[in-house]
């Protein structure tokens, strides 16, 4: 079971304009989520993270928000450009607990 | 600053024979995973570590095998290669598990089985 769903397996947005990549849980024992982002041929990259207690966190271009009762994140890219284009991972954990769950992926293309 | 090193980065192998995937971290971090990325399902946890000389399994183990003699090394080994195992393997590490640290992956090892 996915307990990590990412429905939009590609978005594509004008450089300059807002990115906006969802992600779904199920598992109310989630307590911890990041996004990670990857290029071809390349292991993912960490990118931003936000705990629980939180409902956003910001760090340059990138801000995550988190929706607790509806079981939602998202990632906002403010503003985008081309060298965001990669694919990104939505991931989650449960405190003390080693099993990282990742969903598969929404692939942006941020076009010139 | 290497950080996660995989090899090899390319595989082919027929069914049934057996290999092993290296990996190695110079951050001496205590948590160190396999993943296996396949198209439509994200990372999947195949083995974890927590430190030298313990493993455990994650969310699809069967097939592998894990060792865990040093802090630096975590080799994944297929006993009998499937089809089935044909996908991408990341190794990653962590100052340990626990949700908080950040995981750091290595570059990938491309694996086919024919």
């Amino acid at each position: 079971d996915q307990q990590v769903k990412q429905n939009s397996p590609s978005l594509s947005v004008q450089e300059g304009r807002i990115s906006i990549l969802n992600c779904d849980y199920t598992n109310s024992m989630f307590d911890y989520f990041l996004w990670y982002k990857k290029y071809p041929a390349e292991g993912p990259t960490f990118l931003i993270s936000i705990s629980s207690i939180k409902d956003k966190n910001e760090d340059g271009r990138f801000t995550v928000f988190l929706n607790k009762s509806a079981k939602h994140l998202s990632l906002h890219i403010v503003p985008s450009q081309p060298g965001d284009s990669a694919v990104y991972f939505c991931a989650a954990s449960a405190q003390w607990n080693n099993d990282m769950r990742f969903g598969a992926g929404t692939r942006l293309t941020v076009k010139p | 600053n290497a950080g996660v090193t995989q090899t090899p980065k390319f595989q082919v192998l027929k069914t049934g024979q057996s290999m092993t995937l290296q990996c190695a971290q110079d951050m001496n971090h205590e948590y160190m995973s396999w993943y296996r990325q396949d198209p439509g399902m994200g990372l999947r946890l195949i083995h974890y570590s927590v430190g030298a000389g313990i493993t455990d399994q994650g969310e699809v183990p069967n097939g592998y095998n894990v060792s865990r003699s040093t802090t630096e090394d975590f080799p994944l080994r297929l006993l009998s290669a499937a089809p089935s195992q044909t996908s991408v393997y990341f190794c990653a590490s962590s100052a340990d598990g626990n949700s908080g640290n950040t995981i750091y992956f290595g570059e990938g090892s491309w694996l086919t089985v024919v």
